[in-house]
This record gives C-alpha cells, sequence and structure tokens, in this order.
C-alpha cells in the first residue's frame, strides 16, 4: 500500500510563474490537507478538503493560492505569480476520516522562487 | 482558538541518555495530541497520539508521553537516546469535539541532537 505521494519533490520557479503541487492521497483515503512549512519554523496548516469539496481554507492566502481535490486525479495546490516568499516546504496529508483519525504525509515538494 | 508551546527550540543529548522534550498547550476544548518526528528532507512520521483513556502513550522508536490534562502538557520521553533519534520533533493538537474535523495545529518544533 503507497503511502502519500507528492510531486515534483522539488520545484524551481521564476517570480511570476505558476507552481501546480501535487499530492496523491494513501489509498483509501478521502481526506486531504496542505501544509506549509518555512524555513526554520514548524508547519502551518493551510487547507482542508474531501472529493470535490473545500472544508476549511482559512489557513490559505487570500490571493494567488487555490486547492482542489477533484472526484479523479490527484489533489492540486496552486500557486499562481510566485514570489520569493512562497519558497517552503508544502506537505500533504492524507486520512481516512476525521476525528483523531492518524494523518499521513508525504515526503513534501519543496518550492524555490527566484 | 488552540494552540501549541514547544519550550525547548533546540535539545542537545548525549548517546544512551534519557530525553524529554516539553509540550503544552491551550485549548477551550477537549483534545487530541500527536508527537511527529521529521527527518532531515523528509516527511512527517507519526511517533504516537493521544485520543483517549490512558494517559500514557507508548510509541514507536522507544518513545512515550504523557497526557497531563491539568498542566495541559504532552511532554514526549525516551529512557535511552540513539544517534538515529537525531531528527525534528513536532507536537500537535486537534479538536475532539464531536462534529469537529482534525484541523491540526503544530509546534514551532524542537530539534533534537544526539552526540555520540
Amino acid at each position: 500500500n503507497a503511502g502519500v505521494m507528492q510531486n515534483p519533490r522539488h520545484l524551481v520557479r521564476r517570480r511570476g510563474q505558476e507552481a501546480r503541487l501535487r499530492c496523491s492521497p494513501m489509498k483509501g483515503h478521502s481526506h486531504v490537507y496542505w501544509y506549509r512549512q518555512l524555513p526554520e519554523e514548524g508547519l502551518k496548516f493551510m487547507v482542508y478538503l474531501q472529493k470535490e469539496n473545500i472544508i476549511d481554507e482559512s489557513g490559505m492566502p487570500k490571493e494567488r493560492f487555490s486547492a482542489e481535490f477533484p472526484k479523479e486525479g490527484p489533489s492540486i495546490l496552486r500557486i499562481q505569480q510566485v514570489v520569493r516568499g512562497d519558497s517552503a516546504a508544502y506537505f500533504c496529508a492524507s486520512s481516512r476520516q476525521w476525528g483523531g483519525e492518524t494523518q499521513y504525509f508525504g515526503p513534501g515538494t519543496r518550492l524555490l522562487v527566484l | 482558538a488552540q494552540s501549541v508551546t514547544q519550550l525547548d527550540s533546540q535539545v542537545p543529548v548525549f548517546e544512551e541518555a534519557p530525553v524529554e522534550l516539553r509540550c503544552n498547550y491551550s485549548s477551550s476544548v477537549s483534545v487530541y495530541l500527536f508527537w511527529y518526528v521529521q527527518y532531515p528532507n523528509q516527511g512527517l512520521q507519526l511517533l504516537l497520539k493521544y485520543l483517549s483513556g490512558s494517559t500514557l502513550v507508548k510509541g514507536i522508536n522507544g518513545f512515550e508521553a504523557e497526557f497531563n490534562k491539568s498542566q495541559t502538557s504532552f511532554h514526549l520521553r525516551k529512557p535511552s537516546v540513539h544517534i538515529s533519534d537525531t531528527a525534528e520533533y513536532f507536537c500537535a493538537v486537534s479538536d475532539s469535539a464531536p462534529d469537529s474535523y482534525d484541523k491540526v495545529i503544530f509546534g514551532p518544533g524542537t530539534s533534537l541532537s544526539v552526540i555520540p
């Protein structure tokens, strides 16, 4: 049973470009969470999605960031017009249910904005 | 709103010595508590979690943690550390109220360095 998969593992973008980060949850998991980890900081919650629904996006910046989890395919975190401050590690986690169910983390995508 | 405090940002300890990583939380509701470990350039791995029941929770790699509701603490302990335990450790909390989802709040992390 494969774990949570994220790709790409490393992504380099120039300012103003778009970044697309993909997350495939573990088999049987329908809950997906995105977190951002800035250098020397802990993880910050960004968004929680279930299939075709955004449940909580309270941690998402108001502009340029969006997320989706379609019926088919991976969850996508999209960052438009990237800026240097977007450079961070972005982690995806998935769980089978909520209510104390363990979240399993992917290896992360490290975004570097030049 | 929930929050998590990890008082020690860095903890150096000699190999085979005991270690305690401190974690305190604040919440107005009942909580679930977690400890995760992050090795360099990797994702997070769950060490242990407290949902209910016994306040002493045993996890993987010889780690254990004790939930203390009165002190709102969930300190992580290991009686004898190994070089391979060198990593970043994150304490986390989520709401356990009925009909609540898992918005997990992470602490800032504690960097454990095991010295040979």
